[in-house]
């Protein structure tokens, strides 16, 4: 059965860090390209950054560009989301999602891990 | 920058009756590239339909999209109660990479 399942959420401080990772069964993680979306509260969803299945580009949200790093690791089948100099407005849920095709839709999508920013 | 507008804000319907959702662009959406997922609280979003009238694997019949240009409709044919659901439109931009989704529409009883 395939699976995507998000980890690493918590509250962190403004200016703070925490990692988010997602971890990928039942299909080829490798062969596919991965993206990270997130919910603030009571609000729509967010694209966040997307990374080519062999890490030849990664993309990003204007909103977290030159603070946010995704990555991943094809051997562990695991995504990453390391998230620098955190602000209130990151706190959200964050999804990861599989592409289905060329970066333009999630097909399949984890069920998400709450990140709060707060002092 | 794109800016999809869903309409209605929420749709108040029973079981068995059709539910027609709107998704608007603010520009002309390229290729067809809008998609429709279902959202159910404290569940992972699920693709409904990609290219804008594209069912995924899985995807009952019940659901169907069609549009062009920037108005777009997701019409769900006879609810069960299974659909009672928030659904959001998205675009994909490919210049720069950026996806883009309208603000969901509530489909309550």
């Amino acid at each position: 059965q395939v699976h995507l399942v998000e980890s690493g959420g918590g509250v962190a401080q403004p200016g703070g860090s925490l990692r988010l990772s997602c971890a990928a069964s039942g299909f080829t993680f490798s062969t596919y390209a991965m993206h990270w979306v997130r919910q603030s509260p009571g609000k729509g969803l967010e694209w966040v950054a997307l990374i080519r299945s062999d890490e030849s580009d990664r993309y990003y949200a204007d909103s977290v560009k030159g603070r946010f790093t995704i990555s991943r690791d094809n051997s562990q089948n695991t995504l990453f989301l390391q998230m620098n100099s955190l602000r209130a407005e990151d706190t959200a849920v964050y999804y990861c999602a599989r592409d289905l095709r060329k970066g333009a839709y999630g097909d399949l999508w984890g069920q998400g891990t709450l990140v709060a920013v707060s002092s | 920058e794109i800016v999809l507008t869903q309409s209605p804000g929420t749709l108040s319907l029973s079981p068995g009756e059709r539910a027609i959702l709107s998704c608007r662009a603010s520009q002309s959406v390229s290729s067809r590239y809008l998609a429709w997922y279902q959202h159910k609280p404290g569940q992972a979003p699920r693709l409904l339909i990609y290219d804008a009238s594209n069912r995924a694997t899985g995807v009952p019949d019940r659901f169907s999209g069609s549009g062009s240009g920037t108005d777009f409709t997701l019409t769900i044919s006879r609810l069960e109660p299974e659909d009672f659901a928030v659904y959001y439109c998205q675009q994909y931009g490919r210049s720069p990479l950026t996806w883009t989704f309208g603000q969901g529409t509530k489909v309550d009883i």
